[in-house]
């Protein structure tokens, strides 16, 4: 059973540059969220789905997009990255709308 | 908009004390109530969940935590603390049934004395 898997690991980008986190969860749920977590501040949420073919902001979306694929996938693209965006960050999955409840192990990501 | 609160940044206790973690909500009706647990480099596990009824929830790993309405808490306990147990602990509200309403408070490091 992988759950919601997380590619890659880490990753370092140059400011300006663009990439995407990917994530996929194999346990059939209707919800996925992107989160990151930086120190002394918890998780905050910065994309949700509800269900396929639905995406909605969430606290801080700023210099974000998603894309649901799917109903396994769930990506988070950087357009232009930015020193500010060097963080963890987590996907998660959960049947109930709303309760994340699965998490993925994190992407590290270090914006020079 | 609601809001948690976890007053302890960093908490240490010798293997085989008891534990509280403490949290506090603030939100206007009752909210559903969760703590997870972070191990150091993976992502979040959900020990337990509140939404209605019986206000003392048990949890995985022996793990249990108490709704008090009057005193906007919903505090983590175990009775003896395993040195497997020292992680980052978040605890989070919901108000509503929307993703974008799930608050996490900023955490508790536990740390674990041999």
């Amino acid at each position: 059973n992988a759950g919601v898997t997380q590619t890659p690991k880490f990753q370092v980008l140059k400011t300006g540059q663009s990439m995407t986190l990917q994530c996929a969860q194999d346990m059939n749920h209707n919800s996925m969220y992107w989160y990151r977590q930086d120190p002394g501040m918890g998780l905050r949420l910065i994309y949700y789905s509800a269900s396929e073919g639905t995406t909605d902001k969430g606290e801080v979306p700023n210099g974000y997009n998603v894309s649901r694929l799917n109903k396994r996938e769930f990506s988070l693209r950087l357009e232009s990255a930015a020193p500010s965006q060097t963080s963890v960050y987590f996907c998660a999955s959960s049947q109930e709308e709303g309760q994340p409840q699965h998490f993925g192990d994190g992407t590290r990501l270090s914006i020079l | 908009a609601q809001s948690v609160t976890q007053p302890d940044i960093h908490i240490t206790v010798s293997e085989g004390a008891s534990l509280e973690l403490r949290c506090n909500y603030s939100y206007g009706a009752t909210p559903y109530l969760f703590w997870y647990v972070q191990s150091p480099g993976q992502g979040l596990q959900l020990l337990l969940k509140y939404f209605s009824g019986d206000t003392l929830v048990q949890g995985i790993k022996g793990f249990e935590a108490e709704f008090k309405r009057s005193q906007s808490s919903f505090n983590l306990r175990k009775p003896s603390v395993h040195w497997s147990d020292a992680a980052e602990y978040f605890c989070a509200v919901v108000a509503g049934n929307y993703g974008q309403n799930f608050v996490f408070g900023p955490g508790t490091r536990l740390s674990v004395l041999p």
